[in-house]
């Protein structure tokens, strides 16, 4: 099956800073990747739709200056987190959509970021 | 939008037993539906699907059923085993739009041997 991989997969950074984290499709392309976040006992909140060679769309209440998201390949999307604060401190998931037309996404693993 | 009702954030079962896990979708006019399993500190992982053209469809031990008319769907487990604890969520969207997922809040499966 298709493998979707997250980098890094935990960070910790202080209050301030600015992370980035990588999404890549390792063995198929992906012209659309989704970028979840996810607070403890929370479920999956879609926070933009990324898509190759064109700017990302962000959901309602997500701010696009702070979560800048670069798909400049059709295996990697970026998600950099700038001026990180305490509650940014979440769980990061991406999904990509494949190249069949059914639709299926396929899931990274996650990464989980602490802002101290 | 987001799932709400008919879901039980908690479920306890027994080793052996059948779990029935629900799921209350909003849009009508979603025509695909995934069941995720979530083990702490992981991805969703894959479980089962199915369209809207079905009202049933079967996997290894995995059942979801599909009622379009109220808008529910379930996730029935045969045989839980220690393994299947994890969060269960389920998602939606409408498939010809390629657009995102909308998951539902949930129900954390608890297994006891």
């Amino acid at each position: 099956g298709a493998v979707v991989s997250q980098h890094p997969s935990r960070v910790i950074c202080k209050s301030g800073t600015s992370v980035k984290i990588e999404c890549r499709s390792l063995d198929f392309q992906a012209t659309t990747m989704f970028w979840y976040r996810q607070f403890p006992k929370q479920s999956l909140m879609l926070m933009a739709t990324s898509n190759e060679g064109s700017k990302a769309t962000y959901e309602q209440g997500v701010e696009k200056d702070k979560f800048l998201i670069n798909h400049a390949s059709l295996t990697l999307s970026t998600l950099t987190v700038t001026s990180a604060h305490p509650e940014d401190s979440s769980f990061y998931i991406c999904s990509a959509l494949g190249e069949l037309a059914d639709n299926e996404q396929f899931f990274g693993p996650g990464t989980r970021l602490t802002v101290l | 939008g987001e799932s709400v009702g008919l879901h039980l954030p908690t479920l306890s079962v027994q080793e052996g037993d059948n779990s029935i896990i629900n799921c209350a979708y909003s849009n009508s006019a979603s025509d695909y539906f995934i069941w995720y399993k979530q083990e702490s500190g992981k991805g969703p992982q894959f479980i089962i699907d199915i369209r809207s053209n079905m009202d049933k469809r079967q996997g290894q031990r995995v059942t979801v059923l599909l009622n379009k008319t109220v808008k529910h769907l379930s996730l029935q487990i045969a045989a839980t085993q220690p393994g299947d604890s994890a969060v269960y969520f389920c998602a939606e969207n409408m498939s010809q739009a390629g657009t995102a997922l909308i998951f539902g809040k949930g129900t954390t499966l608890s297994v006891s041997s």
